[in-house]
């Protein structure tokens, strides 16, 4: 059964420092793992997309791994603001069929105080 | 990029009634779909809208209680119909290209409300 699980449910830290929020899929066959960010009251908004050969990928403050082999992968968010406060989406792209679907996780909301 | 926008925003509607939502793109789309994602839970896929023909839906979800419209490659209308408190949830028009490595748009989402 195609799965994304992420990890943890939520997550609070405070302004400046760093986190890492993690994610695990079950999608076969394979195409591309996407990050998506949503602010409350909002549609995800893209901030990483990786194919198979990619292991990490960054967008500002926001860094992106990708282990194929043990089907994981990771965000990264570096000197957090209060603006990053938002949840944070992993969705894989399969390609099985014609024209391929997307898995969502539930996502991970972060809150950063300040 | 896509620039999406979904009306209304947000609504509060009675049970046994029917509420349309509208999906306006600012450019032409190939691929448009309608998501519910309902609070703690993932996005899940209603239907992916087809222009000119019937939508296509997925498992669970049944044109009777979602009838949708593609008029033309920019626009896109989703019925939730005979309400019922179940139904409160919010409600997202999102469009992509064909190709598996394209980004994949949101729009801000209806937030519905069913009493």
């Amino acid at each position: 059964k195609n799965q994304v699980e992420q990890s943890p449910q939520s997550l609070i830290i405070l302004e400046g420092k760093n986190c890492t929020l993690q994610c695990n899929y079950t999608v076969s066959p394979f195409s591309n793992l996407r990050w998506y960010k949503q602010d409350t009251g909002r549609g995800p908004v893209s901030l990483t997309i990786m194919t198979f050969s990619e292991n990490t990928k960054s967008n500002g403050r926001y860094t992106a791994t990708l282990d194929a082999d043990t089907k994981q992968s990771s965000l990264h968010i570096t000197a957090s603001q209060l603006s990053d406060s938002a949840s944070y989406i992993c969705v894989v792209f399969d390609r099985g069929s014609t024209l391929g679907r997307l898995y969502f996780g539930r996502g991970t909301q972060l809150t950063v105080w300040p | 990029s896509a620039v999406i926008s979904q009306k209304p925003s947000r609504d509060i509607c009675q049970r046994g009634t029917s509420l349309t939502i509208q999906c306006q793109v600012d450019s032409q789309v190939t691929m448009m779909f309608w998501y519910r994602q309902q609070p703690g839970q993932s996005l899940t896929l209603i239907a992916t809208a087809n222009q000119g023909s019937e939508a296509t839906y997925e498992s669970g979800f049944v044109i009777d209680k979602f009838p949708i419209s593609r008029p033309n490659l920019t626009f896109s209308t989703l019925t939730v119909s005979n309400m019922s408190p179940e139904d409160s949830s919010i409600y997202l028009c999102s469009v992509r290209g064909r190709l598996a490595g394209e980004t994949q748009y949101f729009g801000p989402g209806t937030r519905l409300l069913v009493l």
